[in-house]
């Protein structure tokens, strides 16, 4: 149990489909992330909130829109995705953004699949 | 972001201590030096981090270089659970302090 959990941990959708990632850290922390693990590839950071503000979009497609009520709470909402777009989707919290003695915490993902 | 340079894969056997190399020659001086480590079917986990000295807790030891330029995670006694993909990443606090990843160490422990 690492503190954070993300809901669904499996998904499949059809490209037209409309479907939510729900992350939720329980951890009194301020600041929640977005990570893309794709197959044989790096981590990708996707969006930052410190204090429910975005603080950073890694030049992600509009079709990937998250949205984040308050600070235990994260959701990554999907529409019109790519077959590419099938990946390991990570929610992770901290403290703060960029806190200097402030790991972070990553929830075990959602599996990802488009069709 | 600065960079790091890992070994693709290592393997050791269990109960012997093992040491994971990272190479960033470009480090900067407010760059400081994290690793991670992910299990199979899990997100990542924190494991230590450091600046300049080095440093242990109940995990591991980190070992950072006089220049910087080189650190070393040192697992004093692998177990088969430490199987695992290391990631060392240098974050900047002065830019934002993001986690950019890396590909990573994929670490085999043998019985």
């Amino acid at each position: 149990e690492t503190g954070v959990t993300q809901t669904p941990r499996h998904l499949v959708m059809g490209m037209t489909n409309k479907k939510s990632l729900k992350c939720e850290q329980h951890l009194g922390h301020n600041a929640m992330y977005w990570y893309k693990q794709s197959a044989k590839k790096p981590l990708e950071l996707m969006f930052v909130y410190n204090f429910k503000e975005q603080t950073e979009n890694n030049s992600v497609p509009s079709r990937f829109s998250p949205e984040c009520p308050n600070s235990s709470h994260l959701f990554l909402h999907l529409h019109t995705l790519q077959p590419e777009d099938s990946a390991l989707y990570l929610c992770a919290s901290s403290q703060a953004a960029g806190g200097r003695n402030s790991p972070l915490h990553f929830g075990n993902g959602t599996r990802l699949t488009v069709t | 972001d600065a960079k790091t340079t890992q070994p693709n894969s290592m393997e050791t056997n269990e109960e012997e201590p093992v040491h994971l190399p990272c190479n960033h020659s470009t480090i900067s001086g407010t760059d400081y030096i994290h690793w991670y480590r992910q299990l199979p079917s899990q997100g990542p986990e924190y494991v230590i981090h450091g600046l300049t000295s080095n440093v242990n807790n109940r995990m591991a030891s980190l070992a950072i270089a006089e220049d910087r330029k080189s650190s070393t995670l040192i697992l004093h006694r692998a177990t088969l659970r430490d199987a695992a993909v290391y990631y060392c990443i240098l974050r900047d606090y002065n830019q934002g302090g993001k986690l950019i990843f890396g590909q990573g160490t994929e670490l085999s422990v043998k019985p």
